[in-house]
């Protein structure tokens, strides 16, 4: 079984609809991590959770919000999804090498490709 | 200037040749370096990992690293048209990893 499960795998949805992305682990990290890829602009970073408490903005979180549930489970949702959302969804999965705050290797899923017409 | 930067390509390689992949970047306090490949429509995984100037070997990859002038570079020796996928380069920065957009590599039979 995969370590880091994402669901759905696809999701095609309309402008204005609520949607929830989930993310499950197995690899017992405590950090979690949501990222959008769009063609040409790589990996930009949507939320992270170093714990269960702790949960931080990345560099586009307009528009979206996360719930930590449990340390193995870190949830996506776009409130009032838009076009412009459409993307391919990943979340991943760390645990620091050095207690420094520097992270380690990065887990991905498989990722979530959704669209918004 | 984009804290980590790469070349997006597309770089075209034959097979058997030495492809180059580089990548700059503007946090002279970075410690370590990361570079994933990312086949199409499918997700990252990490192939090479680098802690220390110099050069670190696995297989047909070499990561190399200068602090000095602020690059990291992937070599891929004898490529192979199962090469072909984007390399992203990453930097850890506050328990998070900051990736370029990302070089696209096509190995050519």
């Amino acid at each position: 079984d995969a370590d880091v499960t994402q669901t759905p795998r696809n999701r095609i949805t309309k402008t204005g609809k609520r949607i929830m992305l989930e993310c499950s682990q197995t690899k017992g990290h405590d950090r979690m991590y949501w990222y959008r890829q769009d063609p040409g602009l790589g990996l930009r970073l949507i939320y992270y959770s170093f714990d269960v408490k702790d949960i931080n903005k990345g560099e586009i979180s307009d528009g979206y919000s996360v719930s930590r549930q449990a340390q193995a489970k870190f949830s996506l949702s776009l409130e009032s999804a838009i076009p412009n959302q459409t993307a391919l969804y990943f979340c991943a999965t760390s645990e620091p090498k050095y207690r420094d705050g520097d992270t380690d290797t990065q887990y991905f899923g498989p990722g979530t490709r959704l669209t918004v017409l | 200037q984009k804290e980590v930067e790469q070349n997006s390509g597309p770089l075209s390689v034959p097979e058997g040749a030495i492809a180059s992949l580089n990548c700059t970047y503007s946090d002279r306090g970075s410690q370590s370096f990361f570079w994933y490949r990312q086949y199409s429509g499918k997700s990252p995984e990490l192939i090479m990992s680098i802690y220390s100037n110099g050069d670190k070997e696995d297989g047909r990859f070499t990561a190399q690293l200068n602090k000095a002038s602020q690059y990291v570079s992937l070599l891929i020796r004898d490529s192979q048209p199962s090469d072909s996928a984007t390399y992203l380069c990453a930097v850890p920065q506050g328990g998070k990893l900051i990736f370029g957009q990302g070089t696209e590599l096509s190995v050519k039979p």
